[in-house]
């Protein structure tokens, strides 16, 4: 059984509409993230979150918001979507952040802005 | 410039024969870890080494500090091994990874 969750696997959207994606972990994690990965580009990090604070961002655009309702929930509001957000978002946890944490990820949104 | 880069771009191997991927940094570090990317995209860590030489069954993991160079290598490929091999490094304690570009690996039967 898959310990990180996202939902949905797939999702289509037009652009300026709003999308939420989400992340659940069943690890038992303190620490949570998002990357992205854009066609040709590397796997990039957009956000690091412990025990539910913000610890990095590294997100210049004000329209991608990390939620996070629970320790283990670390969705990830998406507005005014753009065709350049077009991208496969990886949700990640840890038990801690930095030093000797091996980060495990769940197996992706993949996001079509038309 | 990129602060990891990851050689060969891509590889192609008859399965049996081994493989060396390489990875370079140019920055200082606090951790370096491989991981492969399945073809359908999922990740699975397969290190995490900061340095020294770790093992996993038919994979080894050398991390070289001074030399800023980490590397991975397959022995007795097979055909499951096909997919990305990608290389992070943690500068930081929040977290955050910056990876490197990959490198594709195709194993033929």
């Amino acid at each position: 059984d898959p310990k990180i969750i996202q939902k949905p696997k797939y999702l289509v959207a037009v652009t300026g509409s709003e999308k939420i994606l989400i992340c659940e972990q069943y690890l038992g994690h303190n620490a949570m993230y998002w990357y992205r990965q854009s066609a040709k580009k590397p796997l990039e990090f957009m956000f690091s979150y412990s025990y539910q604070k913000l610890m990095d961002n590294q997100t210049a655009s004000s329209r991608f918001q990390p939620q996070s309702s629970k320790k283990n929930h670390l969705d990830l509001q998406i507005t005014a979507l753009k065709p350049d957000d077009s991208a496969t978002y990886f949700c990640a946890s840890s038990q801690g952040t930095g030093g000797k944490n091996t980060l495990y990820f769940g197996a992706g949104t993949r996001l079509s802005v038309l | 410039g990129q602060q990891v880069q990851q050689s060969p771009a891509s590889l192609v191997l008859q399965e049996g024969e081994n493989a060396e991927l390489q990875c370079n940094f140019s920055t200082s570090l606090n951790s370096m870890q491989w991981f492969y990317q399945r073809p359908g995209g999922s990740l699975v860590s397969l290190f995490y080494n900061p340095s020294g030489t770790k093992h996993s069954g038919r994979l080894t993991s050398t991390t070289v500090i001074k030399e800023r160079r980490s590397s991975l290598h397959i022995s007795s490929s097979q055909t499951t091994d096909s997919g990305t091999y990608l290389c992070a490094l943690e500068r930081t304690n929040t977290g955050k990874l910056t990876f490197g570009d990959g490198t594709v690996l195709t194993v033929k039967p």
